[in-house]
């Protein structure tokens, strides 16, 4: 069964600084991951995901994430906080074939200190 | 990228009435979509997948007797909660597949349910 852990339920950083988000995954074969981005009362969109090729996959806003098989994990960063990315963030994962169903992490919302 | 509605995107009901949500997949056909259940404050939990043409497949726990889907059309999936209580109270969310890439899934907005 595959299973995606967040660590850090939430996260706050100052404007302009580092963020990174954890994600870690367990799966008994390789999946796709996914980062995905919810704003209040919105569903999800997209920031970026890693299904075959280069590990290290860059999204939108300024979003990347490195896939690391060894380490299990998929952790998302952005050199530079915006106000604007505050939001929640969710690591999902899925099988490689079949039917495509999501196991979500338990999500880490950012908060962004000006 | 394309494109999910959901309708109604709030909705009151008493406790014991019946509330449908509808799912829409604007510009894109979608012969498998899914249906997600939000709690405040918690993750997404998959509820079922909805396939065109076939029965739904529901995820373990999930009442298929109380929670209805009916995959009417190549973009449109309906979910009903039937005789619904304050418990059932959440957000629904739900997604269809790229066509192409399969494996993304584009989310429609919502559906916050109210049950008094």
């Amino acid at each position: 069964a595959q299973s995606v852990t967040q660590l850090g339920s939430h996260v706050s950083v100052s404007e302009g600084a580092l963020v990174l988000l954890r994600c870690n995954y367990s799966s008994s074969v390789p999946p796709y991951l996914f980062w995905y981005v919810q704003y209040p009362n919105q569903g999800l969109q997209l920031l970026l995901k890693y299904t075959t090729g280069a590990t290290l996959v860059k999204g939108i806003n300024g979003f990347e994430a490195e896939f690391k098989k060894s380490e299990t994990s998929f952790h998302l960063t952005k050199p530079s906080a915006h106000m604007s990315d505050a939001a929640e963030y969710f690591c999902a994962v899925s099988k490689t074939s079949g039917t495509y169903k999501y196991i979500f992490g338990t999500g880490t919302r950012l908060k962004v200190l000006a | 990228g394309a494109v999910v509605s959901q309708h109604p995107s709030r909705v009151i009901c008493k406790s014991g009435t019946s509330v449908k949500i509808e799912c829409r997949s604007l510009d894109f056909q979608a012969t498998t979509m899914f249906w997600y259940r939000q709690f405040p404050k918690q993750s997404l939990m998959l509820m079922a997948t909805s396939n065109e043409g076939s029965k739904a497949t529901y995820e373990q726990g999930v009442e298929k007797d109380k929670f209805l889907i009916n995959h009417a059309s190549l973009t449109l999936s309906t979910l009903t909660v039937t005789s619904a209580h304050p418990e059932d109270s959440s957000f629904y969310i739900c997604s269809a597949p790229d066509q192409r890439t399969q494996e993304t899934q584009y989310f429609g907005p919502g559906t916050r349910l109210l049950v008094l």
